[in-house]
């Protein structure tokens, strides 16, 4: 299984909704990442999780929290977010060490909000 | 400061053509350097990837040439395919995981 699973497929959420975002991957690898794609512009690294611990948060607003229940789960929990945070919300893991840099992607949850 | 920069922004190529992407970087800590295929509403898939000890390396119809001294690298796509037509991502890490985005090149492949 070389897969990296996300849902929902798509979200559409107002601005005083919660909701999660879910990924989940079973290929064994350590280290977990959440990206946020605009149309047309390269994916913007969000978190990295290694070893189930946060260890890069790229100055993300706080409306956006990540968790990492075990090594295959990351969710990414939303809470008043803008509509200007509407995009693509990728996931993304790695093994750790001899593979650095190999990330496999998942399909994306694409986040409208109204 | 962007720290990747890659060239052409889009490319038009006719089917069994040559399609080349540039990238460049700055950083001399990079060590990873991979590319990556964007189809429309997917997420990006690992195509191929190099390390700066090699100069070159080839995975099918795909080839990573890999200029060290230049701080560039490039992507050649032989006999280009319209199942080719993608955003390519250069990329460049550093450390784990923390990759760095070129912009993008949009390929479109002519049949």
């Amino acid at each position: 299984d070389t897969e990296v699973t996300q849902t929902p497929k798509h979200l559409v959420m107002g601005m005083t909704n919660k909701k999660s975002l879910k990924c989940e991957q079973h290929m064994g690898h350590r280290a977990m990442y959440w990206y946020k794609q605009k149309a047309k512009k390269p994916p913007e690294l969000m978190f990295v999780y290694s070893y189930e611990k946060l260890s890069i948060n790229e100055s993300v607003p706080s409306r956006f929290s990540p968790e990492c229940p075990n090594s295959s789960l990351l969710n990414l929990h939303l809470h008043a977010l803008q509509p200007e945070d509407s995009a693509l919300y990728l996931c993304a893991s790695s093994p750790v060490g001899t593979a650095r840099g190999e990330a496999f992607f998942g399909q994306g949850t694409r986040l409208t909000v109204v | 400061q962007q720290q990747v920069k890659q060239s052409p922004q889009s490319l038009i190529v006719q089917k069994g053509g040559i399609s080349i992407i540039n990238c460049a970087y700055e950083n001399t800590a990079f060590d990873y350097f991979p590319w990556y295929q964007q189809f429309p509403g997917k997420g990006p898939a690992l195509l191929i990837a190099i390390r700066p000890d090699v100069s070159e390396k080839k995975e099918g119809r795909f080839t990573i040439s890999f200029n060290k001294s230049a701080k560039q690298f490039s992507l050649h796509i032989m006999d280009s395919q319209p199942g080719d037509s993608a955003t390519y991502f250069c990329a460049a890490s550093a450390l784990m995981g923390k990759s760095t985005f070129g912009d993008g090149t949009t390929l479109t492949v002519k049949p």
